[in-house]
Order: C-alpha cells, then structure tokens, then sequence
C-alpha cells in the first residue's frame, strides 16, 4: 500500500526558506515521478512542481519559479520542496503526490495528507 | 492557460440519488486528457477518474466519466453517504495544468 507522508511545515516569515519533504513507502519509489499541489486555505487546488523517476527532469509552476526547487533522494525513497523567499500568497497545504505512471504523466495518485505552511511576519 | 469552470457549485442532493457534476474548458482539451478527484474535508484529494472517463484503481462503478472537447461530466449513479464531498476536474492536456474550482455535493 502506498504511504506518503510529508513534513517541515510551520510558520515562517516572508522572505525566509523552508524545506518540506515527503517519505515514501509501499511502491519503488525510484520508479516514479513525483508532484507537489498546495491548496490554500479553503481555496482550490494549484499544481507547484514536478520531478522525473531520476531527477533528470524539473517543471514548475510560473507562480514559484525561481524561488522553489523539487528534488529527490532515491536512495531515500525521499521527495524534497525547498521553497525561498516566501510570499504570504504561498500559505497553503503542500501535497506530495505520486504519478500515476512511471513517466510524468500529469496525474496525481496517490496523494499523502499534506503539511501546512503559514507564511506570515 | 485552459480555464476549468465547474457546476453547480453547489449541489444538494439525498443519498440514492444521481448526481451530475459538470468541468466546461475554455478551450479544447487535448487527447481527453481530463481527471476528477473528490476531496474530503480534513483529508488529501482521491483520484477517481483520467482520461475523462477511466476509472482509477480501487473506485467503485457508480463513479463515471464522460465528454470530451470542451465539456465533461461526472456521474455518480446512486449517492452513497460516504460520497458527499467536494470534487474538482483537473486538465493536464496543454501547459499549465489546471483545475476547475470545485463542485461540492452536500446532503439535502
């Protein structure tokens, strides 16, 4: 059974980093790309990046382009967000999520249960 | 960037009824490449639907999808309580993806 579990969220101030990770078990991680979706606060759902089964592709959303990085540690059947110069419009629930198929296919499944992260001075 | 507009927003419906749920794009989807998740409060999105209308692993058969082009549509045949959430359609035809907004489906 496919577990995701994400951490490293809290309340940061504007401009500060935070780095979020998501561990895997349950299906060969090494094997699949992987997603993050963030949901703001009663909001809807916003896809901010994606990472190829061995990390020789990267896609971001224009929203944090530049300012966050996706990254993965095979060996660790770990995902990474690290998410700089934070805007107050980044507060959200951040979402690891599984692709649906070995390649990037753009289809999230499963999703794990979300970290929160609360930008704000 | 492909505009997802979901409807109703709302929609009130008892259990054993069927339910509706509409995703109108603002341009042609390509290849049907169109997914539903339904969302519970508290809880991660669950992928129901792809390719407009493939069921994913473990989804019970009163889930359907259906469309293409502009319009889809996703049916719940008979409402079991367990199904009233919150459902969004999601685009990854064309670059951004995107998401509609939601439709909830609340008990009547």
């Amino acid at each position: 059974q496919v577990h995701l579990v994400e951490s490293g969220g809290g309340v940061v101030q504007p401009g500060r980093s935070l780095r979020l990770s998501c561990a895997a078990s349950g299906f060969i991680f090494s094997s699949n790309a992987m997603h993050w979706v963030r949901q703001a606060p009663g909001k809807g759902l916003e896809w901010v990046a994606v990472m190829s089964y061995d990390g020789s592709h990267e896609y971001y959303a224009d929203s944090v382009k530049g300012r966050f990085t996706i990254s993965r540690d095979n060996s660790k059947s770990t995902l990474y967000l690290q998410m700089n110069s934070l805007r107050a419009e980044d507060t959200a629930v951040y979402f690891c999520a599984k692709d649906r198929r070995d390649s990037i296919s753009w289809v999230f499944d499963p999703w794990g249960q979300g970290t929160l992260v609360i930008v704000s001075s | 960037e492909i505009v997802l507009t979901q409807s109703p927003g709302t929609l009130s419906l008892s259990p054993g009824e069927r339910a509706n749920l509409s995703c109108r794009a603002s341009q042609s989807v390509s290849g049907s490449y169109l997914a539903w998740y339904q969302q519970k409060p508290g809880q991660a999105p669950r992928l129901l639907i792809y390719g407009a209308s493939s069921r994913a692993t473990g989804i019970p058969d009163r889930f359907s999808g259906s469309g293409s082009g502009t319009d889809f549509t996703l049916t719940i045949s008979r409402l079991e309580p367990e199904d009233f959430a919150v459902y969004y359609c999601q685009q990854y035809g064309s670059s951004p993806l995107t998401f509609g907004q939601g439709t909830k489906v609340e008990i009547k």
